[in-house]
């Protein structure tokens, strides 16, 4: 059984397209967050969620929407895609707080053309 | 501003030899965690030492910390090709909502 499962694994879409990835976690956790690693590695936190809530919301365009429906579901919706958005995302949960450890999913590759 | 700076970026051994690898951080931290991440995939959680302990030992892994230098360690001890991945440090500081930071990572490449 896969603890934390993103969805789609690979998207290729157009400029301008308006575009979902969903993630959920079957661990129990109260915590989850979506990161951004960009063409050299760099990891960079996007948003968390503690218990449906909004706790973390680092520097990211209005494009990006997140969506926790229940703490076990995290999506990530962006509108107006941009050649910049271009990156592997990844769903991360934790326990609770984000000094835990945190368990990643597998990724989705999104290429924007 | 980016926190964990791993050193080197990228480093090339033998399968059998041990691999160290360096992560530098800048302000005061709850723990400092390493993990692995092999190609294409997921990262993956491989130890987290908090910042009142100096060494942790994991299997083949060995964690220092040393926070008078604001640095930590990694050393994987007898390398196998599967340990071939990138491996990053990520800090975490003392308030619960801040998130996890971080570096760029070391590409570690085990040659059979």
């Amino acid at each position: 059984d896969t603890a934390v499962s993103q969805t789609p694994k690979y998207l290729v879409t157009q400029m301008g397209n308006d575009k979902s990835i969903k993630c959920e976690q079957n661990l129990g956790h109260d915590t989850m967050y979506w990161y951004k690693q960009d063409s050299k590695k760099f990891l960079k936190i996007m948003f968390s969620y503690n218990n449906k809530e909004l706790i973390i919301n680092e520097t990211v365009p209005n494009r990006f929407s997140p969506k926790s429906p229940d703490k076990a579901h995290l999506n990530l919706h962006i509108n107006s895609l941009e050649l910049g958005d271009s990156a592997v995302y990844f769903c991360a949960s934790s326990h609770q707080t984000s000094t835990e450890t945190q368990y990643f999913g597998p990724g989705t590759r999104l290429l924007v053309l | 501003s980016q926190q964990g700076e791993e050193d080197p970026q990228a480093l090339s051994i033998q399968e059998g030899e041990n691999a160290t690898m360096n992560c530098s951080y800048k302000t005061s931290i709850n723990n400092l965690q390493w993990y692995r991440q092999n190609s294409g995939r997921g990262l993956v959680h491989l130890i987290l030492i908090r910042s009142n302990e100096r060494e942790k030992h994991s299997g083949r892994l060995r964690v220092t910390l040393d926070t008078s230098k604001k640095s930590s360690s990694l050393l994987i001890t007898a390398s196998r090709a599967a340990d071939t991945a990138s491996y990053f440090c990520a800090t975490a500081r003392n308030s619960g909502n801040t998130p996890l930071v971080f570096g760029k990572g070391t590409r570690l490449s085990v040659i059979a």
